[in-house]
C-alpha cells in the first residue's frame, strides 16, 4: 500500500510533442505529490507539487493532473524541448504523518528528440 | 544558496574496505535520508534520521550503518564493501514540520567496488 507505481520506464519525444508519465498509488492518506527532475550526473530536484484539493497545477511548460478517485496523477511536458531529456520521478507522502517521508516511483528516463 | 554537500562526486574502493560516504547540510533540516539509485530501480532508502543521534532503517539497510552526531552531517557506512554496492549514492534533507515534505538532494557519490 506504500508502493507509488510509474510508467512507462523509458520514454521518447520528438522535440515540440507532449511527454506524458503517469503515477499510481494506493494509500489514500496521501496528501502531498511532487515530481523530480534528475539530470545526468546530478542530485533530483523538485520540479513541480500538487494536493489533492486540486485537480491540475500548471507551472509553465509543466502541468501535473490529479484524479482522486482514481488514485493517479500525471505529468505533462508541453512543447517538449531537448533540455527537458532527464529522469523523472514521482513521490507521494502522508504530510500529516508524524515525519512524511517520499515514497518514490521507480522513475522514467525522457529522451527528447530534436 | 542553501544546499546539500556530498564530499566525493567519485569514489572507487576496494573489496572489504570500510567506506565512509559524508554529507553536510545547512538549511537547518532536522531529517536526512540517505538512498541508492540504480538503473531500473528507482531510489531506495536505504537509512533516514529524523535528529541528532537517531537514526532508522530504510527499505534495504543490509551492509549499511549511519552516524548522525550532528544536525547538520549524515554519514553512511560501507562496513564492508562489496562489489554489489556499487552504486550512485544520494543524501536527501527535509524539514520535520508537518505539511512541509520537500528534500532536497545533494549531487551523489558514484561508489566503484573493485
Amino acid at each position: 500500500q506504500q508502493q507509488v507505481k510509474q510508467s512507462p520506464q523509458s520514454l521518447i519525444v520528438q522535440k515540440g510533442g507532449i511527454s506524458i508519465i503517469n503515477c499510481a498509488y494506493e494509500n489514500t492518506a496521501f496528501d502531498y505529490f511532487p515530481w523530480y527532475q534528475q539530470f545526468p550526473g546530478k542530485g533530483p530536484a523538485l520540479l513541480i507539487a500538487i494536493r489533492p484539493d486540486v485537480s491540475e497545477k500548471k507551472e509553465g511548460r509543466f502541468t501535473i493532473s490529479f484524479n482522486k478517485s482514481a488514485k493517479q496523477f500525471s505529468l505533462h511536458i508541453m512543447d517538449s524541448q531537448p533540455g527537458d531529456s532527464a529522469t523523472y520521478f514521482c513521490a507521494a507522502s502522508n504530510s500529516r504523518g508524524s515525519q512524511g517521508n517520499l515514497i518514490f516511483g521507480k522513475g522514467t528516463k525522457l529522451s527528447v528528440k530534436p | 544558496d542553501v544546499k546539500v554537500t556530498q564530499s566525493s562526486r567519485y569514489l572507487v574502493k576496494r573489496t572489504g574496505e570500510k567506506v565512509f560516504l559524508e554529507c553536510v547540510q545547512d538549511m537547518d533540516h532536522e531529517n536526512m535520508f540517505w538512498y541508492r539509485q540504480d538503473p531500473g530501480l528507482g531510489l531506495r532508502l536505504i537509512y533516514f534520521s529524523y535528529d541528532v543521534k537517531m537514526k532508522e532503517k530504510g527499505d534495504i539497510p543490509e551492509g549499511y550503518s549511519v552516524s548522525r552526531e550532528k544536525k547538520e552531517r549524515f554519514s553512511l557506512i560501507l562496513e564492508s564493501a562489496s562489489t554489489n554496492q556499487t552504486s550512485m549514492y544520494l543524501c536527501a534533507s527535509s524539514l520535520s514540520r508537518q505539511g512541509v515534505v520537500g528534500y532536497t538532494f545533494g549531487s551523489g557519490t558514484r561508489l566503484t567496488v573493485v
